[in-house]
């Protein structure tokens, strides 16, 4: 049973371009997080996530991110227009069906903006 | 609003000792309390989870206390070794709320 996987593990982007970045949580989870941590900081909560659902946003900026868990494939967390304090490592969890539960984590993607 | 704190920042070891590492949080309505270890530059590998019912949690080396009437949970950690040096993480989960609480990490260093 895999982890949870992120891909890409590292990412440059220029100021103004789009960034993708995806998570397939592990097998049989349902429920998918996304964390931020930033230079020196703490990890930060981003958002919830349930199968074709988002179930808690709160802690997502109000423009410019955006956020998906589709029936089918990977977690897809969305950043347009990037600027240069997106640069962060960025964090996707996976949890079983039941809530609350134990929360597994990816190795990240860490995001450069140039 | 659950606030969790990890002091200290940073914590250096000689190779062989025994430790503890705390962890403060300010609303006692947790529904459980996971420590992670972080490696620099790399993922987050979960230790020990601790439901709000139980008092305490061992793997190995390692133990884990949660005492919810003092906000306060400790990672004891027994005859310390290098491979253990690395960040070590506390995030609660608080009932009706689905997201984990991080605290801003202790940073441990065990010293051959």
């Amino acid at each position: 049973n895999a982890g949870v996987m992120q891909n890409p593990r590292h990412l440059v982007r220029r100021r103004g371009q789009e960034a993708r970045l995806r998570c397939s949580p592990m097998k049989g989870h349902s429920h998918v997080y996304w964390y931020r941590q930033l230079p020196e900081e703490g990890l930060k909560f981003m958002v919830y996530l349930q199968k074709e659902n988002i179930i808690d946003e709160s802690g997502m900026p109000k423009e410019r991110f955006s956020a998906e868990f589709p029936k089918e494939g990977p977690s897809i967390l969305r950043i347009q227009q990037v600027v240069r304090g997106d640069s962060a490592a960025y964090f996707c969890a996976s949890s079983p069906m039941a809530a609350n539960g134990e929360l597994f984590f990816g190795s990240g993607t860490q995001l450069s903006v140039l | 609003k659950q606030e969790v704190t990890q002091i200290p920042a940073a914590l250096s070891v000689p190779e062989g000792e025994n430790l503890v590492l705390n962890c403060s949080f300010t609303d006692s309505a947790i529904y459980n309390l996971q420590w992670f270890r972080q490696d620099p530059g790399k993922g987050l590998t979960s230790l020990l989870l601790i439901q709000s019912s139980q008092r305490e949690q061992t793997s190995g080396r390692l133990n884990a206390s949660l005492d919810k009437s003092s906000g306060r949970s400790t990672l004891y950690i027994a005859a310390s070794q290098p491979g253990d040096s690395a960040t070590y993480l506390c995030a609660g989960v608080n009932f009706g709320n689905e997201k984990l609480t991080f605290g801003t990490g202790t940073r441990l260093t065990i010293i051959p």
